[in-house]
């Protein structure tokens, strides 16, 4: 079964406007972490923003924010105010305990920003 | 500081050859982990290590091995190249395995099976 699923292959946003990529999980377990990467053109992979299961709030970090809805199992990588290096391809993973911990990904969202 | 290093950085086999992909890191991280990317697929979990000693599969471990002798190195090897293993292949580290510890990665090294 799929435990992360990022169902927009690519999105396209105007610069300085904002853009949400979808992304939802699936777990029985009750602690676990969400992450959002991104990988330029370049090919490496950057860390973005973190959140955690019992967080209250959601997670920001500068113009990245995740927009955490734990009933829903979603966890939307919310860009504001989008720039030209913002293209890239953005990754949703998800580490549990179940199975030992590994982080798993989504197939990503490639993100164009029109100028 | 050196993080995570992947050699080679480019690499074409032909089909049937052997060969290992190294990863070290300097961060004394106690998880590693090896990942291949495909188009359309993202990136998915080869096998992983929570120490030194300890390694299990992850979600395509078939036509890979590993082992972890030191904390610092996780060398993934392919024992018989074949095409379809031609992917982007990384490999990350987190300081141990809590559910909200980070990746580190490496910058990947590109394997064509011819």
């Amino acid at each position: 079964a799929q435990k992360i699923t990022q169902t927009q292959p690519g999105m396209f946003v105007q610069e300085k406007e904002a853009v949400t990529l979808d992304c939802t999980y699936d777990t029985s377990d009750q602690s676990y972490g969400l992450f959002w990467y991104k990988q330029p053109s370049s090919g490496e992979m950057i860390f973005l923003i973190y959140q955690g299961s019992y967080d209250e709030q959601n997670a920001t970090e500068g113009r990245y924010s995740l927009n955490f809805q734990k009933a829903r199992k979603s966890a939307n990588l919310v860009i504001s105010a989008s720039q030209l290096g913002d293209s890239a391809m953005y990754f949703c993973a998800m580490r549990e305990p179940t199975g030992g911990f590994k982080t798993i990904f989504g197939a990503g969202t490639r993100l164009f920003v029109k100028a | 500081n050196a993080g995570v290093t992947q050699t080679p950085k480019f690499q074409v086999l032909k089909t049937g050859q052997s060969m290992t992909l190294q990863c070290a890191q300097d961060m004394n991280h106690e998880y590693m982990s090896w990942y291949r990317q495909d188009p359309g697929m993202g990136l998915r979990l080869i096998h992983y290590s929570v120490g030194a000693g300890i390694t299990d599969q992850g979600e395509v471990p078939n036509g890979y091995n590993v082992s972890r002798s030191t904390t610092e190195d996780f060398p993934l090897r392919l024992l018989s190249a074949a095409p379809s293993q031609t992917s982007v292949y990384f490999c990350a580290s987190s300081y141990s395995t809590a559910v909200g510890e980070k990746l580190f990665f490496g910058s990947g090294t590109q394997l064509s099976v011819l």
